[in-house]
């Protein structure tokens, strides 16, 4: 069983489509978190989600909406994407306030067309 | 402006050797500081984590200093060993908002270990 799974791996769409990136945790942990990496730039911390509860917005365009309707489950609703928007988006979660790290997901490679 | 920073894009070792990957953080206000590894494909694992209150934690051939004055961490993996070849990430965090620590990563040192 594997401790954070994020689902598709990898997401083609056009900037008009909308779709859904999915996060889950095996881990009893209760805060989640979304990243984004794109090509040789640190990864950008968008989202934190504290029992279920959105804690942090780092100044994230409106084209991306988060939702946490259970401390397992994340999701990222994306809809009229940017083409600078093509990136590796990162799930993770962690146990707080605890000083424990975040265990992160693979990922799911997203390229706007 | 970045506050973590990994200054080195790329290191090579030779199997056996010591590899060293640096840090530098600009935030007075971060106290608590990991490592991880990240393999193409797959997402960053955790590799060990340093609190302000010590200056050196060691978890096997991994080693990570911290420097509190100089602002600066490094990361010591001996003996190398041609599986350790990876982009590795500093990360730090200050006291948490919300209940949850935000972290701040550096933008990775891709090491390669070579037989």
């Amino acid at each position: 069983e594997t401790g954070v799974t994020q689902t598709p791996r990898h997401l083609v769409m056009g900037m008009t489509n909308k779709k859904s990136l999915k996060c889950e945790q095996h881990l009893g942990h209760n805060a989640m978190y979304w990243y984004k990496q794109s090509a040789k730039k640190p990864l950008e911390l968008m989202f934190v989600y504290n029992f279920k509860e959105q804690t942090e917005n780092n100044s994230v365009p409106s084209r991306f909406s988060p939702e946490c309707p259970n401390s397992s489950h994340l999701f990222l609703h994306l809809h009229t994407l940017q083409p600078e928007d093509s990136a590796l988006y990162l799930c993770a979660s962690s146990l707080e306030p605890l000083n424990q790290p975040q265990h992160f997901g693979d990922g799911t490679r997203l390229s706007i067309l | 402006d970045q506050q973590v920073k990994q200054n080195s894009p790329s290191l090579s070792v030779q199997e056996g050797r010591i590899s060293i990957l640096n840090c530098d953080y600009t935030n007075s206000m971060f106290d608590y500081f990991l490592w991880y590894k990240k393999y193409p494909a797959e997402g960053p694992t955790f590799l060990i984590s340093i609190s302000s209150i010590k200056d050196k934690n060691e978890d096997g051939r991994f080693t990570v200093f911290l420097n509190k004055s100089a602002k600066h961490l490094s990361l010591h993996i001996v003996p190398s060993q041609p599986g350790d070849s990876a982009v590795y990430f500093c990360a730090a965090s200050g006291e948490s908002t919300g209940s949850a620590r935000q972290l701040t990563f550096g933008s990775g040192t891709q090491l390669t270990v070579l037989p």
